[in-house]
C-alpha cells in the first residue's frame, strides 16, 4: 500500500519569506502522481500544485514549485515570498496513474503559519 | 456555477442514529469521491463512484457505511447505528473523465454525541 508522511506538524515563516515543506512517500509502482492541496479554514482543499512522476521537470505554478526526487521518493513544496493568505493546513498527496481515475492517499498534513 | 457543494455544512446527532450526508459534484463530472477526515489527520478516502456505481469502496470502514449515487449526479452517504468514533469532517470530491484534478466541496462536519 501506498504512504505519504509529513514530518512537520507545523512551520512557521516571515511574511515576504521563503519556506519549505517536506513530504516523503512509499509506493513501488512507477506511474503516479503527486499533489499539494491547501486547506484554510474553511475546510475546502485547494489543488496547489501537482507534478507527474514521470517528468524529470519541478513543477511551478507562480510563487509555489517542488522539488521532486524520485529515487529519493521526496517531493518538498516550497513558497517563496510568503503571504498572510498563504496560512493554511497543506497536504501532501499521491495517486496511482494513469488507470483511470483514482483514489487520493494524504499525509498528515503540515500547518503553515505566516508571521506578519 | 459552481463548485461541488455539500449538505448540510454541519450534523449534529445522537449516538445511534441514521444520518445522511449529500454532495452536488460539478456538472458534468462522471467521477465522484468520498473521503473522511478526523481531527488532526489528513483525508482517508472513503469510496468512489464512476457513474452510477462504486468502482471502488475499499475505505468503507465497516457495513454501517453505505453510499449511492442513483443518477450518476448527487451521491449520498449514510451512516446508519452512528458512533461517537464517526464524528469527523466528511468531505466530498468530484473530476472529469480522464485522471484529472480532484475538485474538493466544503465539506459536511458530523459531531456524534
Amino acid at each position: 500500500a501506498q504512504t505519504v508522511t509529513q514530518s512537520q506538524p507545523e512551520m512557521s515563516v516571515q511574511e515576504a519569506e521563503t519556506v519549505t515543506l517536506s513530504c516523503t512517500y512509499d509506493t513501488s509502482e512507477s506511474d503516479y502522481y503527486l499533489f499539494w492541496y491547501k486547506q484554510p479554514p474553511s475546510r475546502q482543499m485547494i489543488l496547489v500544485i501537482r507534478q507527474e512522476a514521470y517528468k524529470q521537470q519541478n513543477a511551478t505554478e507562480n510563487r509555489f514549485s517542488v522539488n521532486f526526487q524520485k529515487a529519493a521518493k521526496s517531493f518538498s513544496l516550497k513558497i517563496s515570498d510568503s503571504q498572510l493568505g498563504d496560512a493554511a493546513m497543506y497536504f501532501c498527496a499521491y495517486r496511482r496513474g494513469n488507470f483511470g481515475n483514482e483514489k487520493l492517499t494524504f499525509g498528515t498534513g503540515t500547518r503553515l503559519t505566516i508571521i506578519p | 456555477g459552481a463548485g461541488v457543494s455539500q449538505t448540510p455544512s454541519n450534523k449534529v446527532t445522537e449516538k445511534g442514529k441514521y444520518v445522511e450526508l449529500r454532495c452536488d459534484p460539478i456538472s458534468g463530472h462522471t467521477a465522484l469521491y468520498w473521503y473522511r477526515q478526523s481531527l488532526g489527520q489528513g483525508p482517508e478516502f472513503l469510496i468512489y463512484f464512476q457513474g452510477t456505481g462504486a468502482a471502488d469502496d475499499s475505505g468503507l470502514p465497516n457495513d454501517r457505511f453505505f453510499a449511492v449515487r442513483p443518477e450518476g449526479s448527487v451521491s449520498t452517504l449514510k451512516i446508519q447505528r452512528t458512533e461517537r468514533g464517526d464524528s469527523a469532517v466528511y468531505l466530498c470530491a468530484s473530476s472529469a473523465d480522464r485522471p484529472d484534478e480532484q475538485f474538493f466541496g466544503p465539506g459536511t462536519r458530523l459531531t456524534v454525541l
